[in-house]
């Protein structure tokens, strides 16, 4: 079984819907970091939590970390086609490494 | 200008053979990690140096060997290359080891024939 539990697998929203990618681990999550992959390319940083209860925001991108910090969910909001790709989840659980999530393959229909 | 480069972008190759793919940094991090990502999409780390020392290895075949030149650079060999290889190798790197953000290579798409 995975460290980290990624929900749903994939995703197919119509454009301008709103869309919530969920990561759950059964351990204290040190640092949850929040990335995007497009096909064929390198993983993009989007950003990182630490904090119980914390939320940033980019754009139309909101990540929180849960107050026990073992649960993080990705908002977008107003999807538009080029929020497509693939969205992964890493942890430092820990302490010295980065796992990762099975990602969550996102679609936005125009 | 590139943060974190990889070369080659594609590498095809027969069963048995050794190669290597190059990864270099002009971010002035500290720490460098190698990652594969199988068909599947699932990301897992293989390698981790901090200041040219191996501090992580994930129980990864010994037919793997990655070399850190200097803090800048971390190379993956790989010998007898076997059909379960082909995958997609990242490079990454960050200042620290721990609770830090990684950056990552555009990776390198390996296909063993």
């Amino acid at each position: 079984s995975q460290e980290l539990e990624q929900s749903p697998q994939s995703l197919i929203v119509q454009e301008g819907k709103n869309l919530t990618i969920n990561c759950t681990s059964s351990k204290t999550l040190y640092g949850l970091y929040w990335y995007k992959q497009k096909y064929g390319e390198g993983l993009i940083f989007l950003m990182m939590l630490q904090k119980g209860g914390e939320e940033k925001s980019h754009e139309k991108i909101t990540a929180k970390l849960d107050e026990k910090k073992q649960q993080s969910s990705l908002h977008i909001t107003a999807s538009q086609p080029s929020h497509a790709g693939i969205y992964l989840c890493g942890a430092d659980i820990s302490g010295n490494k980065l796992v990762f999530g099975a990602g969550t393959i996102l679609r936005v229909k125009s | 200008d590139t943060a974190v480069s990889q070369t080659p972008k594609y590498l095809v190759t027969q069963m048995g053979n050794d190669k290597s793919i190059k990864c270099e940094q002009n971010l002035g991090h500290d720490t460098m990690y190698w990652y594969k990502q199988d068909s599947k999409k699932f990301l897992k780390i293989m390698f981790s140096y901090n200041n040219k020392e191996l501090i992580i290895n994930e129980t990864v075949p010994n037919r793997f060997s990655p070399k850190s030149p200097d803090k800048a650079h971390l190379n993956l060999h790989i010998n007898s290359l076997e059909l379960g290889d082909s995958a997609v190798y990242f490079c990454a790197s960050s200042q620290w080891v721990a609770q830090d953000t990684q950056y990552f290579g555009p990776g390198t798409r390996l296909t063993v024939l």
